[in-house]
């Protein structure tokens, strides 16, 4: 079975960089593309952006100028780079599968992200 | 972006009761349409795909329907553990939008 764990640094300033890491375990990492969503009082459930296998992206317009979705396909890893932080980027961030018929499961747990000055 | 809005935003039922909620859609979205039950300091659970798509091991009281921009997510009869905030998803094109959630709570 499919299990996301997530980890990174939980407080930031502003202008800072917001760097997460999801570990894939119990299934195959290839075949699917690997998510980032994050959800704020304010904003709801924002899908930020994706990354496959093979290192192909896509990115949310409202945050493709700061933000890269990179993989280590040798750890079943993939991370979320978000700079210049505000505190319009607080959120819980959570990491997950895509898949079939474009949803998402399983989901990692998801981790508060706070930035304050 | 296309937005989903869903309907009520909150709702208040007992044990055994059939609840029904909606979400719409600003475009079509033909059947790309997923539903999610989330739990205060829990992940998202995946419940529904494809718009009625069941997924393994959610209980068959919970059943999707619609097409288009129109769907509904229906409990047949609420367990205790039922009581969540469930949202819906869009999945038909980029970038992927969520409805704003509707808490389910106990009456």
């Amino acid at each position: 079975q499919v299990q996301l764990q997530l980890w990174g640094a939980g407080l930031l300033k502003p202008s800072e960089t917001l760097s997460l890491t999801c570990a894939v375990s119990g299934g195959s990492f290839s075949g699917h593309y690997w998510t980032w969503i994050r959800q704020s009082p304010g904003r709801g459930l924002e899908w930020i952006g994706e990354i496959n296998h093979s290192g192909s992206s896509n990115y949310n317009p409202s945050l493709k100028s700061r933000l890269t979705i990179s993989l280590d396909t040798t750890k079943n890893q993939f991370s979320l780079n978000l700079s210049s932080v505000t505190a319009a980027d607080t959120a819980v961030y959570f990491c997950a599968r895509r898949f079939f018929h474009s949803c998402f499961g399983p989901w990692g747990q998801g981790t508060l992200v706070t930035v304050s000055s | 972006d296309i937005q989903m809005t869903q309907s009520p935003s909150s709702v208040s039922a007992s044990v055994g009761d059939r609840v029904t909620i909606t979400c719409r859609a600003s475009q079509g979205i033909a059947s790309w349409l997923a539903w999610y039950q989330h739990k205060p300091g829990k992940a998202p659970k995946l419940l529904i795909f494809a718009a009625s798509s069941l997924e393994s091991g959610v209980p068959s009281r919970f059943s999707g329907s619609g097409s288009g921009t129109e769907f509904t997510l229906t409990i047949s009869s609420l367990q205790p553990e039922d009581f969540a905030t469930y949202y819906c998803q869009q999945g038909n094109s980029y970038p992927y939008t969520f409805g704003q959630g509707t808490k389910l709570e106990i009456k």
